[in-house]
């Protein structure tokens, strides 16, 4: 099967620092990448996606990475706020999996004022 | 504003039950997907549908089955409940191109 794991379980990080969130991925022919917010009680939030014909992507505070050569996917948040504590997963879909989407098992962000 | 929604946020259940968790979109979504969250694995999937009364096993599908006979609802069914199933649930829908997917609020289901 598939496999998507993040390095941490958990991340502490003060407020207006920016965080980083890695999250390595096992399925070389992975075409699309997903992150997800998750804050407690809620169901996961779309936050940013990427495609793999390109290595960055840029929102509003967010930015993601790929390296497909080591296939691995960062998720960088820019002068991180309180509101930004959450489980954010990542996940990654291919057409050779059927529109399934595999989902790494989270990192807890805390940011501390 | 898109909409995925779950018919309930907490339900308690006996072991033995027949249990049905129904989700509904508003987005004219193809696909449809069942997943079961638990502390340190992550998301799960049980089931997926890609189109009206058609489904396909995931990762997890022992225990389960699920029901599309409308386009924008999908239910799962836990036959006979058992506490090994007491977990959140997500229930997600998206378009069948590769692209993201949007997920209901979760039903946190207790089975004792």
């Amino acid at each position: 099967g598939e496999s998507v794991g993040l390095h941490l379980p958990t991340l502490s990080v003060q407020e207006g620092d920016n965080s980083i969130i890695n999250c390595a991925y096992s399925n070389s022919a992975s075409d699309y990448f997903i992150w997800y917010k998750q804050e407690s009680g809620k169901g996961p939030q779309f936050i940013i996606d990427i495609r793999s014909n390109m290595d960055k992507r840029q929102g509003q505070r967010v930015t993601v990475l790929l390296n497909k050569t080591v296939k691995h996917l960062s998720l960088q948040i820019a002068a991180t706020q309180p509101g930004d504590s959450a489980v954010y997963f990542c996940a990654e879909n291919s057409a050779n999996t059927g529109n399934q989407f595999y989902f790494g098992t989270g990192t807890s962000l805390t940011v501390i004022p | 504003d898109v909409k995925v929604t779950q018919s309930s946020r907490y339900l308690v259940k006996r072991t033995g039950e027949k249990v049905f968790l129904e989700c509904v979109q508003d987005m004219d979504h193809e696909n449809m997907f069942w997943y079961r969250q638990d502390p340190g694995l992550g998301l799960r999937l049980i089931y997926f549908s890609y189109d009206v009364k058609m489904k396909e096993k995931g990762d997890i599908p022992e225990g389960y089955s699920v029901s599309r006979e409308k386009k924008e609802r999908f239910s799962l069914i836990l036959e006979s409940a058992s506490t090994n199933q007491t977990s959140m649930y997500l229930c997600a829908s998206s378009f069948p191109l590769v692209t993201e997917a949007f997920f209901g609020q979760g039903t946190r289901l207790t089975v004792v």
